[in-house]
């Protein structure tokens, strides 16, 4: 069975910095999704990034980023410029393609505060 | 455009009582469902997860059963809730296709009391 791991419980990161928030997951398959998902206070989750695992490319929407590593396994996501509207749980996700079930699976989450 | 609406937003029910959460999607078909248990230091929780009606698949054996009587209604229920039934629920749906994301609805914070 797929897992995702986030090593860090909590980080912080002064306004204006960049932060990486850690993910790892355990597969056997080639073919699969990955999504890093915001939860602020309100506890509405958003959607982030996604990455295809086919696509070398990382892939970056405005100051997010991510280093998707395969072979490592390994996925971060990168904020830069941080916000104080950045502050909130981030949850990283795996999502299985080829058994065909459509399980999303999550990590634990890291809390992120970001300090004035 | 598509949406969904999870209900109530808060509850508070005694231990031995029954449980009925709602999650209704507008705006597509067939959408693939998920019900999801937020805890304190466990991430998010799959329960249940349905890709068509009448189609439940349960990942933690438990006191709660999931149904999906419409195409676009999914349904978290218990018969007699646990002190440890206590927690965040959400539902989701995806279109299914391979590289969708999950879109949740607000959630619902269950306190068995």
């Amino acid at each position: 069975a797929q897992t995702v791991t986030q090593s860090q419980p909590e980080m912080s990161v002064q306004e204006a910095e960049t932060v990486t928030l850690s993910c790892t997951y355990d597969t056997s398959e080639s073919d699969y999704y990955l999504f890093w998902y915001k939860q602020p206070p309100s506890r509405q989750m958003i959607l982030v990034i996604r990455q295809e695992a086919y696509k070398q490319q990382n892939a970056t929407e405005n100051r997010f980023s991510v280093n998707f590593q395969k072979a490592a396994k390994s996925f971060s996501l990168k904020i830069s410029d941080s916000q104080l509207g950045d502050a909130a749980m981030y949850f990283c996700a795996y999502r299985s393609v080829p058994s065909g079930t459509y399980k999303y699976i999550f990590g634990t989450g890291t809390r992120l505060k970001v300090l004035a | 455009s598509q949406t969904i609406h999870q209900w109530p937003a808060t509850l508070v029910q005694p231990v031995g009582s029954p449980l009925s959460l709602e999650c209704t999607v507008e705006g597509t078909s067939n959408p693939n469902l998920y019900w999801y248990r937020q805890a304190a230091g466990r991430g998010l929780q799959l329960l249940f997860y349905s890709v068509g009606i009448g189609q439940i698949s349960s990942e933690v054996p438990q006191n709660l059963s999931a149904s999906r009587p419409q195409d676009r209604q999914f349904i978290l229920s218990s018969k007699k809730l646990l002190l440890s039934d206590s927690g965040f629920y959400l539902c989701a749906w995806s279109p299914g296709r391979r590289n969708s994301p999950l879109h949740f609805g607000n959630g619902t914070r269950l306190t068995v009391t």
